[in-house]
């Protein structure tokens, strides 16, 4: 069965500061992956995405990502954090094609973000 | 264009009774998945439907249940709620079915407490 690990619970970063947030996965084949984010109250909104190709990713906020298929890791990085990146993220695999009745995303249990002046 | 629209919002029910939880998903998208977020479990898989047909379920008891109509809406029903049932339910619409073509577009949630 797939799972997702993401070690860091909390992490706080001084604006400004870069950010890297952990993600390991357990999958029989290289899954697809996803960084999402969610902010108090909200629902959850997509940073990025890797299906193939490319190892690092770009997403939206100038987030992204690389994929390292050796340590079956997707990890997030931003090079200066601002204080509205405060939320909590969450790293995602789901299957890699049409697995018919497995076409569903496992979350990771997410890493909440704090940012301080 | 609207987003993920899930109502009510929040609600508060007592042990015993069921609650119906609705979710419009985006206009053209077919596809909609129910997850639900608890502090313990995070979130959890309920069940996708396509096409007015449950195509994929979680690991979840009967008593959590759902249909869509033929406007892809969705509702799910959670009977007889115990207090472990108190989290937010998450709605998500795509497209298609599968998730290599896109992303899951996600409803703010709708918040369910159970005294």
């Amino acid at each position: 069965a797939q799972s997702v690990t993401q070690p860091d619970i909390h992490i706080t970063v001084s604006e400004g500061a870069s950010l890297e947030l952990r993600c390991n996965y357990s999958y029989g084949a290289t899954p697809y992956l996803f960084w999402y984010v969610q902010s108090p109250g909200q629902g959850l909104q997509l940073l990025l995405k890797y299906f193939s190709g490319d190892t690092l990713v770009q997403g939206i906020k100038g987030f992204e990502a690389e994929f390292k298929r050796s340590q079956s890791s997707f990890n997030l990085r931003k090079p200066s954090v601002h204080w509205s990146d405060a939320a909590e993220y969450f790293c995602a695999v789901g299957p890699p094609r049409q697995d018919f009745g497995n076409e569903k995303l496992t979350f990771g249990t997410g890493t909440r973000l704090t940012i301080i002046p | 264009k609207a987003g993920v629209t899930q109502t009510p919002r929040y609600l508060i029910k007592t042990r015993g009774q069921q609650v119906t939880l609705s979710c419009s998903p985006i206009s053209g998208h077919r596809s909609v998945s129910w997850y639900q977020q608890t502090p313990g479990q995070g979130l959890q898989f309920l069940f996708e439907y396509f096409s007015e047909t449950q195509r994929n379920k979680g690991n979840f008891p009967g008593r959590f249940s759902g249909r869509q109509f033929s406007n892809s809406r969705s509702e799910m029903n959670v009977s007889t709620l115990e207090l472990g049932d108190s989290a937010l339910y998450l709605c998500a619409s795509s497209r298609q079915r599968t998730l290599n073509t896109g992303e899951l577009f996600f409803g703010e949630g709708s918040r369910l407490t159970v005294l």
